[in-house]
């Protein structure tokens, strides 16, 4: 139990385009699922926190007009990259809390972006 | 403000030996829950353990233990008889009661040598 998938697994795109991910939560609720960013033999780095019915919040420094996320049910979380740079290139992880769990996070398989 | 601190950045092992991955962490709240996350290769993260700052037991699953001490803050991860598919970034993680968002170590490179 306790699956979370990632579509893409991997995209390449141009400087300048849009990319959607999605993430889902297969055989759970989450009211909350976490965006993450993760730059080669780095940690972590928490992007958003993505509730559902509600505004995402961003961590500072995360661009929220860059970075899009909508929670539109208790099973998908959705982040677009907007106007995409070379920059934004990266691994793109997602979480979900289960929810009334005791507060794991379980990780879908990440989606690594590609920007020329 | 919370911090964890894996102090260890790569470790290499050859196949059978023992290895314990070290973990301390930083928080100012008296409930709390500790995590140990696995990343092989491909990128996923696997959830490998909880534990929550009131349960000092130690916690054996197989091959794997783990070693909770609040008098040191530490929350330390051995594997035993290492095997090449325990290669893997291991990430130790924080989180505190009630609160969802997480704080992740800079994480551990494993590289067990056959």
């Amino acid at each position: 139990g306790a699956v979370v998938s990632q579509h893409p697994s991997w995209v390449i795109c141009k400087s300048g385009t849009s990319v959607k991910i999605e993430c889902r939560s297969l055989d759970f609720q989450a009211t909350t699922m976490f965006w993450y960013r993760q730059f080669p033999k780095q940690s972590l780095m928490l992007m958003a926190t993505s509730n559902e019915g509600s505004k995402a919040t961003y961590e500072q420094g995360v661009e929220k007009d860059k970075f899009l996320i909508n929670h539109a049910s208790l099973t998908l979380s959705t982040l677009t990259v907007t106007s995409a740079h070379p920059e934004d290139s990266s691994f793109y992880i997602c979480s979900a809390v289960l929810a009334g769990g005791a507060y794991e996070q379980y990780f879908g398989p990440g989606t690594r972006l590609t920007v020329t | 403000a919370q911090k964890v601190t894996q102090a260890q950045t790569e470790i290499s092992v050859v196949e059978k030996e023992d290895v314990t991955l070290d973990c301390v962490y930083e928080t100012r709240d008296t409930t709390y829950y500790l995590f140990w996350y696995k990343q092989p290769p491909s990128g996923e993260l696997v959830f490998l353990i909880r534990r929550n700052s009131f349960d000092e037991q130690n916690e054996i699953s197989g091959r794997y233990s783990w070693n909770f001490q609040k008098s040191t803050s530490s929350f330390n991860f051995t594997i035993t008889a290492s095997q090449v598919v325990d290669s893997a970034v291991y990430f130790c993680a924080l989180t505190k009661r009630g609160y969802q968002k997480v704080t992740f170590g800079t994480g551990t490179k494993l590289q067990v040598i056959p």
